[in-house]
């Protein structure tokens, strides 16, 4: 399966900061990708969808101002919260799409953010 | 209804048994099905994906789908204590590229 990384592994931050999360595909090149959120014994929540060169599409409920998404290359994504707080403490994960036929999703590691 | 239903458990079964999991789906025009397990902490990794009625194996594994009844399930035969994971039954919705995630399944393999 293809492989793909995210930075940082986790991050704590002061309420009211911005943290940046990157997510590299490291050994293809995708269109689609997909940031999730997880909180602690829940399911994954798609936030948004996004397309290389396009603006995300965001999930019902999910602040596009708030969580900044930006598809920079076929092998780059960037999620950035802005103005953290703590409710915004979760495990965030990217994902890449694998294409046709198989439509397959690739996850990264994922990122955990604490806010202070 | 969820668009995808599991029993989220927790499902203990003893090691060397065989492991049964579940998942409902709600649109039958659904064409891609896909089980993810994914351990505390840590990202899920994918495990099987299927999409045709019938069986599927793979190893240990064995994914079966009933799209007349939109039904899939996961079996892992001669479980092991390295299976106990909460497994994600994901369906791909006719006409979108996103995943829709049941709420998993917690299961435990007991020595």
């Amino acid at each position: 399966g293809a492989v793909v990384s995210q930075h940082p592994s986790w991050v704590i931050c002061k309420s009211g900061t911005s943290v940046k999360i990157e997510c590299r595909s490291l050994d293809f090149q995708a269109t689609t990708m997909f940031w999730y959120r997880q909180f602690p014994k829940q399911s994954l929540m798609l936030m948004a969808t996004s397309n290389e060169g396009s603006k995300a599409t965001y999930e019902q409920g999910v602040e596009k101002d708030k969580f900044l998404i930006n598809h920079a290359s076929l092998t780059l994504s960037t999620l950035t919260v802005t103005s953290a707080h703590p409710e915004d403490s979760s495990f965030y994960i990217c994902s890449y799409d694998g294409g046709a036929p198989t439509d397959t999703q690739y996850f990264g590691p994922g990122t955990r953010l604490t806010v202070l | 209804q969820k668009e995808v239903e599991q029993n989220s458990g927790p499902l203990s079964v003893p090691e060397g048994a065989i492991a049964s999991l579940n998942c409902t789906y709600s649109d039958r025009g659904s064409q891609s099905f896909f089980w993810y397990r994914q351990y505390s902490g840590k990202s899920p990794e994918l495990i099987m994906s299927i999409y045709s009625n019938g069986d599927k194996e793979d190893g240990r594994f064995t994914a079966q789908l009933n799209k007349a009844s939109q039904y899939v399930s996961l079996l892992i035969r001669d479980s092991q204590p390295s299976d106990s994971a909460t497994y994600l039954c994901a369906v791909q919705i006719q006409g979108a590229q996103k995943l829709v995630f049941g709420q998993g399944t917690r299961l435990t393999i007991n020595p």
